[in-house]
């Protein structure tokens, strides 16, 4: 079993529409919890983090933690064509694992 | 903001033959990791060092060496280069050992290396 799994997608929703990201972690001893996006051939930056149960808004980013779940979504809302990307969830409990990456479509 | 220098971004090797890949950060941060990204797999850690001169294996040490001699540079050696080396190589840092778990990891730019 993976330790940070998600879906590799592809995802494809149609601009302006909400997506949704999700993923799912083994070690529930697990603290703080990243998302990252990367554009092809690009390296990963950091567009959002959560410590805590619950959600938390960015602008159109909308991260949601359920520990007793070991759970933690990304949505983003008003999607456009710029957000077409990898998204990787990262979760740390002293070190620092990555799923493999979903990947997004926004279609215009 | 925080600057994370990867000295080349795409490299072309022999079998065989040693290759260095630099990393350099601006921002003092004590923590440097070096990562490989490959379809499906996703970032598998290689090694990473939390101050000069200390290094710890990851995941995935095997055939690889670090060196950091100064606090901003952290360097990857692939002691002799295999085909199955090839990869994107990704160069990280965060602040503090301490706290370095709930803190994110600012990444270069990456090396695209391909061993022939």
């Amino acid at each position: 079993q993976k330790e940070v799994e998600q879906n590799s997608g592809p995802l494809s929703v149609p601009e302006g529409a909400i997506a949704s990201l999700n993923c799912t972690y083994s070690d529930r001893g697990s603290q703080s919890f990243f998302w990252y996006r990367q554009y092809s051939g690009k390296s990963p930056e950091l567009i959002m983090f959560i410590y805590s149960n619950g959600d938390k808004e960015d602008g159109r980013f909308t991260a949601q933690l359920n520990k007793a779940s070991q759970y933690v979504s990304l949505l983003i809302r008003d999607s456009q064509p710029s957000d077409s990307a990898t998204y990787l969830c990262a979760v740390s409990n002293n070190d620092m694992r990555f799923g493999a990456g979903t990947r997004l479509t926004v279609k215009p | 903001d925080v600057k994370v220098t990867q000295s080349s971004r795409y490299l072309v090797k022999r079998t065989g033959e040693k290759v260095f890949l630099e990393c350099v950060q601006d921002m003092d941060h004590e923590n440097m990791f070096w990562y490989r990204q490959d379809p499906g797999l996703g970032l598998r850690l290689i090694y990473f060092s939390y101050d000069v001169k200390m290094k710890e294996k990851g995941d995935i040490p095997e055939g690889y060496s670090v060196s950091r001699e100064k606090k901003e540079r952290f360097s990857l050696i692939l002691e002799s280069a295999s085909t199955n080396q090839t990869s994107m190589y990704l160069c990280a840092s965060t602040i503090n050992w301490e706290f370095h778990s709930n803190q994110p990891q600012h990444f270069g730019d990456g090396t695209r290396l391909s061993i022939l």
